[in-house]
C-alpha cells in the first residue's frame, strides 16, 4: 500500500512569513495527525483529526497555526505568520481508527521547516 | 500530565553487541508503551508494542516488557547489526478523556552499530 505523503520536503521562509504543509494519508485512514518534531526532541501532537472532525487541538497554538481536512482526506497544516521557534520537522501520520494500540500510527516522511 | 524519559544518546555499538536503551514513563493511569524507530531518510515505524503489565513487545530481534511496578519499557537486542542504526522513541498513549489517544513520545535515541 502506498504511504502517507507530505509535501513540500523542505522548506525555508523569513520570519513573519505564512507556510503551508499537505498530507495525503494513507487510503482509509480515519484518523490524521500532525506532529512537530523539534531538533533534539520527540514528535509532540498538534491536532488530530476524525474523518474531517478535530478530536483534539489542545496543544495546537490557534494564534499562529491552523489545520484543516476537507472531505476526511488530505490535510493541511497553516502557520501565519511564522516565528523562529516554528524551525521543526513537521509530520504526518494517519490510522484506520483513533486509539494507537489498536491501530498503529504510519507515519511520513515530513517536513523540515527552517525560519531564518 | 504524560511523559516518557530516554536514556541520552548517542549509543555507538559494535557489531553483535548487546543493546539496551533505558525507557521510564510516567502516567495517570494504565498506558500502552511504544517503541518506534526512524531508520535514515524514513519515516517513523512501530517497532513493537505492550499493553498490559508484565506484556512483551518483540520485533526483528528486540524485545520490550512492560514493568508496572518500575514503570519502564527497555529496548533490548542480543545481537545487534549495522541495519539497525537509526534513532529509537519510546512511547507511551493512553485515553486522554476526550477520544483522543494521542501518543507522548521520549527525546529519542541515536543508534550508530560499526562493524
Amino acid at each position: 500500500e502506498a504511504g502517507v505523503a507530505q509535501s513540500p520536503r523542505y522548506k525555508i521562509i523569513e520570519k513573519r512569513q505564512s507556510v503551508a504543509f499537505w498530507c495525503n494519508p494513507i487510503s482509509g485512514h480515519a484518523t490524521l495527525y500532525w506532529y512537530q518534531q523539534i531538533l533534539g526532541q520527540g514528535p509532540k501532537l498538534l491536532i488530530q483529526f476524525q474523518n474531517n472532525g478535530v478530536v483534539d487541538d489542545s496543544q495546537l497554538p490557534k494564534d499562529r497555526f491552523s489545520a484543516e481536512r476537507l472531505k476526511g482526506v488530505d490535510s493541511t497544516l497553516k502557520i501565519q505568520p511564522a516565528k523562529l521557534e516554528d524551525s521543526a520537522v513537521y509530520l504526518c501520520a494517519s490510522s484506520l481508527q483513533g486509539t494507537a494500540t489498536n491501530s498503529p500510527l504510519h507515519f511520513g516522511n515530513g517536513t523540515r521547516l527552517t525560519v531564518t | 500530565g504524560d511523559s516518557v524519559t530516554q536514556m541520552e544518546g548517542p549509543v555507538t555499538l559494535s557489531e553483535e553487541a548487546f543493546l539496551t536503551i533505558n525507557c521510564t514513563y510516567t502516567a495517570t493511569g494504565y498506558p500502552s508503551l511504544f517503541w518506534y524507530v526512524q531508520y535514515p531518510g524514513e519515516g517513523l515505524q512501530l517497532l513493537l508494542k505492550a499493553t498490559k503489565a508484565d506484556d512483551k513487545g518483540s520485533n526483528k530481534g528486540f524485545e520490550a516488557t512492560y514493568r508496572k511496578e518500575t514503570t519502564s519499557f527497555h529496548l533490548e537486542k542480543g545481537s545487534v547489526q549495522v541495519s539497525d542504526s537509526a534513532v529509537y522513541f519510546c512511547a507511551l498513549t493512553e485515553d486522554s478523556g476526550a477520544g483522543s489517544y494521542q501518543l507522548t513520545f521520549g527525546k529519542g535515541t541515536k543508534l550508530s552499530v560499526i562493524p
